[in-house]
């Protein structure tokens, strides 16, 4: 079965310094990779998105990017975090034609 | 701009009732509308899912009812438990790209 694993769960980062968050999908391949932030009051926002290896779709200006390095990892990165980036951040994957499938998740705060 | 509009935002029903969440959208190439589940710092986890061709879906005590002509879907919770209080996202997918969530609704049953 396919499982789904995000790290770390929680962060407490300074402002200024930089960010690194990993997902990893075991039991697929060639899966659709995805980066969500939820704030409060304004549900799942779509950060990035990945059909493949090497290939990432931005939907928002922002302070981070992301990377995939390999079929089934996926990287969210900031050089630099600013406050505005606290928030939860989610990672998820799906297959080309079924529903997605949410990693636990990772409360960043950023002080 | 919110491509699903979900109401209402908070939602509170006595143990044993209804609970019904509504959703709207505008994008008629969306082909697949799921709803997740979430509790408090976990991810969402997928509920129930349906396909424009279909006008109901029901799973247990979960019902999803899908109005094609007037872009509408909404969840039904029959027999609402303490234990289905929990946020819920209502979203919908363009086939190969990604989910576009709802804000939520917060639903509390009350014992």
């Amino acid at each position: 079965s396919q499982t789904i694993h995000q790290w770390p769960a929680t962060l407490v980062q300074p402002v200024g310094s930089p960010l690194s968050l990993e997902c990893t999908v075991e039991g697929t391949s060639n899966p659709n990779l995805y980066w969500y932030r939820q704030a409060a009051g304004r549900g799942l926002q779509l950060l990035f998105y990945s059909v493949g290896i090497g290939q990432i779709s931005s939907e928002v200006p922002q302070n981070l990017s992301a990377s995939r390095p390999q079929d089934r990892q996926f990287i969210l990165s900031s050089k630099k975090l600013l406050l505005s980036d606290s928030g939860f951040y989610l990672c998820a994957w799906s297959d080309r034609e079924l529903e997605a499938f949410f990693g636990q998740g990772t409360r960043l705060t950023v002080v | 701009q919110q491509q699903v509009k979900q109401s209402p935002q908070s939602l509170i029903v006595q143990k044993g009732g209804i609970s019904i969440i509504n959703c709207a959208y505008e994008n008629t190439a969306f082909d697949y509308f799921p709803w997740y589940q979430q509790f408090p710092g976990k991810g969402p986890a997928l509920l129930i899912a349906i396909r424009p061709d279909v006008s109901e879906k029901k799973e247990g005590r979960f019902t999803i009812s899908f109005n094609k002509s007037a872009k509408q879907f909404s969840l039904h919770i029959m027999d609402s438990q303490p234990g289905d209080s929990a946020t819920y996202f209502c979203a919908a997918r363009n086939s190969g790209y990604a989910l576009n969530f709802g804000k939520g609704t917060s639903l509390l049953v009350t014992p």
